[in-house]
């Protein structure tokens, strides 16, 4: 298996544009994460699916954050419209179970100017 | 309190040294508990999990300690390659909750 796959790997934008985040989970997993890693904050998990469905988003921090999963083997994160202070990695996870080991992705790097 | 808190580091070792990293939680209903490694610039990637009675995985060594809400890694005889961030994870978990929390992690780097 090729592993979680997250694209674009480096994304730049200016403060007020759309951007899409996206990400492939490993085949056969019904969990999957989107965390955001900051230095100050650390990694934070922003919101998590269970086949498919959202079940928890008390993470995304504005309504400007939104996330889908349309079928197993996608998931996208949106941010509309795009601060500064968004620049962070972001990273998909996923896992076969809730409490099992996560696998994640390589991230995206996001500056937004 | 931090729910979870890791001493940052950086730790500065020299080749085949014994290094102790310890995390604290501060919600007792926490019912799972991992390391996770962070080499620069890279994803987090599962260590180990740490069981109540502890477990050893070659030269690592996790432990827990409930009563004083504190979670351990030992790694003996480091090596270069051990240089990167290790992540302290606490899970809690019930029916229709999920809390996963990271530590900011503690950064090694093992000197030649």
């Amino acid at each position: 298996d090729a592993g979680v796959i997250q694209s674009p790997r480096h994304e730049v934008t200016e403060m007020g544009q759309e951007v899409t985040l996206r990400c492939k989970p490993i085949s056969g997993h019904d969990y999957l994460f989107w965390y955001r890693q900051t230095m100050m904050r650390g990694l934070e998990l922003l919101i998590y699916f269970n086949n498919n469905v959202p079940i928890d988003d008390s993470g995304m921090p504005e309504d400007r954050f939104s996330a889908k999963m349309p079928n197993a083997s996608f998931s996208t994160l949106k941010i509309q419209p795009s601060e500064p202070r968004d620049s962070a990695v972001y990273f998909c996870a996923s896992s076969l179970f809730r409490g099992n080991e996560q696998f994640f992705g390589p991230g995206t790097r996001l500056t937004v100017l | 309190r931090k729910e979870v808190e890791q001493d940052p580091g950086p730790f500065n070792v020299p080749e085949g040294a014994t290094v102790a990293f310890n995390c604290t939680y501060s919600n007792s209903a926490s019912q799972s508990f991992f390391w996770y490694r962070q080499d620069c610039r890279k994803e987090p990637k599962l260590l180990m999990s740490v069981y109540s009675s502890g477990n050893e995985d070659g030269r690592f060594t996790a432990q827990l300690n409930r009563a004083s809400q504190y979670i351990s890694l030992l790694i003996r005889d480091s090596k270069l390659s051990d240089s990167a961030t290790y992540l302290c994870v606490v899970l809690r978990s019930g029916a229709g909750s999920y809390q996963l929390t990271f530590g900011k992690g503690t950064k090694l780097s093992v000197i030649p």
